[in-house]
């Protein structure tokens, strides 16, 4: 049983630049939050998809949009890249009604 | 929103030894308190959790003990190993509410 997945594993962007980061849920999970981890803290909360739509949504500047496709994998995607936008950026499947969220490994984003 | 405190930030303890790590939350509606294991390089991995209608809850060396009251949980890890060697999240959540809120992370060091 594949758990989550992510692409790619690290990602160098210079500063002003878009990127995209890609998730694919836990086989059977349904919805999918992205968290933002900085060097030394704990993961902060960016937002949640569910159904193909943005549910919930944490203290992140709109320059931070998502995406989920049909099959429940999901994008990221990051425009106007500030150098303070380097971090760790995981992303965690789980089942609706579930509150149990399981993470995948991360994209490692620096930002130059 | 919730915001969640851990202690102690790093621990040493001897192999054999226990480990406890200590989480207050401030929101009294937070039902739902995850602790994950995050290894360098990796994911942060679901270890144990609780839920508020339980006081504690164990599984094999690992325990997590929750007073709703003191609105605190806390982790103990008996007979440690240098595999438990890594960074340990508290998190805190609200039914209905899609996001967790985790607290600064705690490096725990065993040593052998």
């Amino acid at each position: 049983d594949a758990g989550v997945t992510q692409s790619p594993t690290h990602l160098i962007k210079t500063r002003g630049q878009q990127v995209t980061l890609r998730c694919s849920p836990k086989s059977g999970h349904d919805t999918v939050s992205w968290y933002q981890q900085a060097l030394g803290q704990g993961p902060q909360f960016i937002f949640q998809y569910y159904e193909e739509e943005e549910r919930q949504r944490g203290n992140f500047p709109d320059r931070f949009s998502g995406h989920q496709f049909p099959n429940y994998s999901s994008e990221l995607n990051v425009n106007a890249l500030l150098l303070g936008d380097s971090a760790l950026y995981l992303c965690a499947s789980s089942f609706e009604g579930q509150e149990t969220q399981y993470f995948g490994p991360g994209t490692r984003l620096l930002v130059l | 929103g919730e915001n969640v405190e851990q202690h102690p930030s790093t621990l040493s303890v001897q192999e054999g030894d226990s480990a406890v790590i200590k989480c207050t939350y401030s929101d009294s509606a937070s039902n739902y308190f995850p602790w994950y294991k995050q290894e360098l390089g990796k994911g942060p991995q679901l270890i144990i959790d609780i839920r508020s209608n339980v006081g504690e809850k164990k599984d094999q060396r690992i325990a997590v003990t929750l007073n709703k009251t003191a609105k605190h949980f806390s982790l103990h890890i008996t007979e440690t190993q240098p595999e438990d060697s890594a960074v340990y999240f508290c998190a805190a959540s609200i039914v209905g509410d899609y996001k967790l809120s985790f607290g600064a992370g705690t490096t725990v060091t065993v040593r052998a």
